[in-house]
């Protein structure tokens, strides 16, 4: 069973289009993050989430826009797409936040902006 | 504020030898050091996590050792092999902000690892 899923995988869309993936979580943990992987493959934190509850917002533009529904999934919708946005994006999952417990990733989503 | 660095950039060596991968970070308050393998077009997969009160982890063929007062951790590979080769990154969590933990991870830039057979 995968502990980390995204949907879509791939996405490929013009820009100022609006689009979103989606992540789920079946590992039970309370803490869910995205992170940004650029085209130097730098891994830099987007939002974290703690039991549904925003955490970080690391100077990302408003047009992203990350949704928890419940513990297990983190959503993040993108507004206006622009070419910068093409980059790869990790969700993760961790148990227990000030603890700093061992984060587990997603098989990541590579989104093209044409 | 936490940076993470990781020395080589790249690094290409015979299958069989045995490796060392270093990291250094700047804030030594961590609550822990990860080390992950992330292959081409791949997403990340979790190697070893050290508790800051722990000196080292081995797993299988894989031992990280963590000196929190020097800001360094060191992965050493034994007997590598081909399907080693891969991108290896280290992260320690972002540490405390606005009197709570941030849990995020921050990552160095990896270490591109080529074993040929």
């Amino acid at each position: 069973d995968t502990a980390v899923s995204q949907t879509p995988k791939y996405l490929v869309t013009q820009m100022g289009n609006d689009k979103s993936i989606k992540c789920e979580q079946n590992l039970g943990h309370d803490t869910m993050y995205w992170y940004k992987q650029d085209s130097k493959k730098f891994l830099k934190i987007m939002f974290s989430y703690n039991n549904k509850e925003l955490i970080i917002n690391e100077t990302v533009p408003n047009r992203f826009s990350p949704k928890s529904p419940d513990k297990a999934h983190l959503n993040l919708h993108i507004n206006s797409l622009e070419l910068g946005d093409s980059a790869v994006y990790f969700c993760a999952s961790s148990q227990g936040l000030a603890e700093g417990g061992e984060q587990f990733f997603g098989p990541g989503t590579r989104l093209t902006v044409l | 504020k936490q940076e993470v660095t990781q020395i080589p950039a790249a690094l290409s060596v015979p299958e069989g030898e045995n490796l060392v991968l270093n990291c250094s970070f700047t804030d030594s308050a961590i609550y822990n050091l990860q080390w992950f393998r992330q292959d081409p077009g791949k997403g990340l997969t979790s190697l070893l996590l050290i508790q800051s009160s722990q000196r080292e982890q081995t797993s299988g063929r894989l031992n990280a050792s963590l000196d929190k007062s020097s800001g360094r951790s060191t992965l050493y590979i034994a007997a590598s092999q081909p399907g080693d080769s891969a991108t290896y990154l280290c992260a320690v969590p972002g540490g405390m902000n606005y009197g709570g933990s941030q849990g995020n991870l921050i990552f160095g830039k990896g270490t591109k690892l080529s074993v040929k057979p």
